[in-house]
């Protein structure tokens, strides 16, 4: 059973820019978190998807966005990047996202903003 | 309120020896306790979790202590080997108006097992 695939794996970019980062979870899983990953913030809660509805989002600004598609695959965009965007940005999968919480952390990206 | 404070920061013990990772929470919220373990260039890996009305639970050489009332859980490894050594994240999970959970870390603990 494949397990929870992000690409791309890294990624540089300059400050101004946006990036797109995909997840593609465990086949059947239909709900979707994304977290980000910094040595000073620790990880913290970006959003969730299911059934391809934004569900939650934590408290981050608008630049962080995302969807998730009829095959439950997500993409995350992250617009006007920030030096403080640099991060790993890990996507997480389940079932339901709700009474079973068997969430599947894919390997993340990690993205470097110059 | 939304806090997980873990410690201690970084551990080191020699093998064989059982190395305890602690954390507490506010929320009472919280109704379920993962522990996940990350080694590095990797995402966090679910090792262990417990529900708030079990006061323990061991898999293999790995235990969680839950002390409801203190609002407190901790992790430990028996019988630690170096294969071991990573970064250790206990987390609680709570759930989310919209539906769905969400899961609030704490800031990490980095084993070392020594030969």
């Amino acid at each position: 059973k494949a397990g929870v695939t992000q690409t791309p794996r890294y990624l540089i970019k300059t400050r101004g820019q946006q990036v797109t980062l995909s997840c593609s979870p465990i086949s059947g899983h239909r709900s979707v978190s994304w977290y980000q990953q910094t040595p000073g913030q620790g990880l913290q809660f970006l959003f969730e998807y299911f059934s391809e509805t934004q569900r939650n989002k934590g408290n981050f600004p608008g630049r962080f966005s995302g969807r998730q598609f009829s095959n439950s695959r997500s993409e995350m965009n992250v617009s006007t990047l920030e030096l403080g965007d640099s991060a790993l940005y890990l996507c997480a999968s389940s079932l339901t996202g709700q009474g079973n919480y068997g969430y599947t952390f894919g390997s993340g990206t990690r993205l470097t903003v110059v | 309120q939304q806090q997980v404070k873990q410690s201690p920061q970084s551990l080191i013990v020699q093998k064989g020896g059982i190395p305890i990772i602690n954390c507490a929470y506010e929320n009472t919220a919280f109704d379920y306790f993962p522990w996940y373990q990350q080694f590095p260039g990797k995402g966090p890996a679910l090792l262990i979790a417990i529900r708030p009305d079990v006061s323990e639970k061991k898999e293999g050489r790995f235990t969680i202590s839950f002390n409801k009332s203190a609002k407190q859980f901790s992790l430990h490894i028996m019988d630690s080997q170096p294969g071991d050594s990573a970064t250790y994240f206990c987390a609680a999970s709570s759930r989310l108006t919209g539906g769905g959970n969400k899961l609030t870390f704490g800031t990490g603990t980095q084993l070392k097992v020594e030969l």
